[in-house]
């Protein structure tokens, strides 16, 4: 299976500041039929279930925020979050889906 | 409106067995790929099995093979998720989400607990 690891495990962020989540796949996760790569972002608060953030690795889906961004390829992914609000709070995940069974990074917490 | 309501959850002894469903809303559910993924408290995600949208193909990670089946009914719009020979190690939520790749909508989940 490949291995998906983030970091930091943690991060405090002023309102207002730019937060970085890390994330390294242990096999590159490109899609053989394209030019994409098989990464996706979840945000999940307290209590609730993951939402997807991105899929491709920079494709944004439906309803998310333009302050999020998703950038990489190969093995070596990011998202950003260029101005941190109060709502960001939370775990976020990565996730490849090049192979089966997909697997997640251990989740990075952001605080303020 | 999307919407994934899973049901089916509770206490069970180890080696016991439970049977999670899943009711599908506000989309074609026949055309999707779906699939069971679990967190256990205070844990990450593992995507624990999903299934084509016909029922012709399944994929489960190693640990659960033999011990879980998924299936669906079309129909109904319903997802199924059989599970013998729990552990308690396999306490944790279940959610049920669309897609094989990326997931893209869940439910809010149920909660298993596996203890004597």
């Amino acid at each position: 299976d490949i291995v998906m690891t983030q970091s930091p495990d943690s991060l405090a962020v002023s309102l207002g500041e730019r937060a970085t989540v890390n994330c390294k796949s242990s096999q590159n996760v490109f899609y053989s039929s394209g030019s994409k790569s098989c990464l996706a972002w979840y945000q999940q608060k307290p209590g609730q279930p993951p939402k997807l953030l991105f899929y491709w690795a920079t494709s944004r889906y439906s309803g998310v925020p333009d302050r999020f961004s998703g950038s990489g390829s190969g093995t070596d992914f990011t998202l950003t979050i260029s101005s941190l609000q109060a709502e960001d709070v939370a775990v976020y995940y990565c996730q490849q889906y090049s192979t089966t069974p997909p697997t997640f990074g251990q989740g990075t917490k952001v605080e303020i | 409106e999307v919407q994934l309501v899973e049901s089916g959850g509770g206490l069970v002894q180890p080696g016991g067995s439970l049977r999670l469903s899943c009711e599908a809303s506000g989309f074609t559910f026949s055309i999707y790929w779906m699939s069971w993924v679990r967190q256990a408290p205070g844990k990450g995600l593992e995507c624990v099995a999903c299934i084509n949208p016909g029922g012709s193909e399944e994929y489960y990670v190693d640990s659960v093979k033999g011990r879980f089946t998924i299936s669906r009914d079309n129909a109904k719009n319903a997802l199924f998720l059989q599970m013998n020979s729990l552990r308690a190690e396999e306490s944790a939520v279940y959610y049920c989400a669309r897609g094989h790749w990326q997931f893209e909508e869940w439910g809010q989940g149920t909660l298993v607990t596996v203890s004597s």
